[in-house]
């Protein structure tokens, strides 16, 4: 079973809006992390949050980990039309890089 | 840097004959490859790892007489699918991982198969 969840809803904001996503996790983790998938394409590595940080940010991405809670957000500020995609989350349960996914949150930015 | 390329990128096949994807890291040696599938609007879920001169190793409920993976170089992995049915169709992805950043996967742009 999928270690990571996000919630399923999929986001439509207007540019220039803010766009939260999140994620649960069951088991402990060394770290978690997030990408981005374009449709029909590969994924793009967003950034990494490791289990002994809360907060870390990355360009307009800023990310939160709460342990105590098994959750994470992925906020991505002041969006843009190529923000426009799915976005995951993934743990590495096992802690021998064979990661987890979540399902997804699909975020479509309107110009 | 750290890109790694699929081919083919899409690829259609008839019931019962095998398709073999390539996934290659293009400008580093790949210690580890790992093997997706993903179902549309589905997220991704792990069929196998493969370290280069070893066997696979396969998730539970991955048959692995049926997805056959070889990765015998440090760029290259296959992934076979013998004799493909309709159900196999689905977007298969590589990623591939080096030791020098070992908490980081490098993805492929994916290959669609589609099983008619």
């Amino acid at each position: 079973s999928q270690q990571g969840e996000e919630d399923p809803q999929a986001l439509s904001i207007q540019e220039g809006e803010n766009a939260t996503m999140n994620c649960s996790y069951k088991t402990s983790i060394n770290n978690l992390q997030w990408y981005r998938q374009n449709s029909g394409r590969g994924l793009v590595h967003l950034i990494l949050i490791r289990s002994n940080e809360r907060e870390k940010h990355s360009g307009r991405l800023r990310v939160t980990l709460d342990t105590s809670k098994k959750s994470s957000s992925l906020l991505i500020t002041a969006s843009r039309a190529a923000d426009t995609a799915s976005y995951f989350c993934a743990t590495d349960p096992y802690g021998n890089n064979r990661l987890a996914f979540g399902k997804g949150n699909q975020v479509v930015v309107i110009p | 840097g750290a890109v790694v390329s699929q081919h083919p990128s899409r690829v259609i096949c008839k019931s019962g004959t095998s398709v073999k994807i390539e996934c290659r890291s293009l400008d580093f040696q790949a210690t580890t490859m790992f093997w997706y599938r993903q179902f549309p609007k589905k997220s991704l879920m792990l069929m196998a790892t493969s370290n280069e001169g070893s066997k696979a190793t396969y998730e539970q409920g991955v048959e692995k007489d049926k997805f056959l993976i070889n990765h015998a170089s440090l760029t290259l992995s296959t992934l076979t699918v013998t004799s493909a049915h309709p159900e196999d169709s689905s977007f298969y992805i590589c990623s591939a991982q080096t030791s020098g950043r070992p908490d980081t996967q490098y993805f492929g742009p994916g290959t669609r198969l589609t099983v008619l």
